[in-house]
């Protein structure tokens, strides 16, 4: 398996433009999370979905964040408008969830400057 | 509210040497605790995965023990070669699912 795989792996955007990031997971993976990390907040969860269902969206930020994942192979995070507060690395990681051994697969992260 | 944090905040050692690092958390209630490598631009990668109902874990000369009852795991390396320099991270699960990441041992193994 490839692993997880996102895109795309550096967006540089100006404020007020919407960015998109992508991800694929693992096949088979059943809950997904994307994260956020920045130096000065470390890695935050935004949301997590289970069999493609949302299940914790509190660490989305604001209302301008939104996260869709419309088929098991598929999930985006949306940022309309843009903010640079809103630059860090953001992840998607994968599990296959119910099992108590599988570990947790990260991307390689999109790296997002909002100038 | 689970915490967890890692001490040191950074470590640099020559290498050969063996080396220790800490994990602890707050609520002992946990599913699996895992340890995660990450180099720079690039994602986390899992290192050892321990259930709660376990101990400890090995993989190659990486060892990673668990204490619920204290809050405590730790990751021992060693033998450390500078190709172990990265950042260390560690992660406790709960039973609902919810990842709870520490804030990383920065690790320099010096040639």
């Amino acid at each position: 398996d490839a692993g997880v795989i996102q895109s795309p792996r550096h967006e540089v955007t100006e404020m007020g433009q919407e960015v998109t990031l992508r991800c694929k997971p693992i096949s088979g993976h059943n809950s997904l999370f994307w994260y956020r990390q920045t130096m000065m907040r470390g890695l935050e969860l935004l949301i997590y979905f289970n069999n493609n269902v949302p299940i914790d969206d509190s660490g989305m930020p604001e209302d301008r964040f939104s996260a869709k994942m419309p088929n098991a192979s598929f999930s985006t995070l949306k940022i309309q408008p843009s903010e640079p507060r809103d630059s860090a690395v953001y992840f998607c990681a994968t599990i296959l969830s119910g099992t108590g051994d599988s570990p947790l697969h990260f991307g390689n992260g999109t790296r997002l400057t909002v100038t | 509210k689970q915490e967890v944090t890692q001490i040191p905040a950074a470590l640099s050692v020559p290498e050969g040497e063996n080396l220790v690092l800490n994990c602890s958390f707050t609520d002992s209630a946990i599913y699996n605790l895992q340890w995660f490598r990450q180099d720079p631009g690039k994602g986390l990668t899992s290192l050892l995965l321990i259930q709660s109902s376990q101990r400890e874990q090995t993989s190659g000369r990486l060892n990673a023990s668990l204490d619920k009852s204290s809050g405590r795991s730790t990751l021992y390396i060693a033998a450390s070669q500078p190709g172990d320099s990265a950042t260390y991270l560690c992660a406790v699960i709960d039973y609902g699912q919810n990842f709870v990441f520490g804030p990383g041992t920065r690790l320099s193994v010096l040639p």
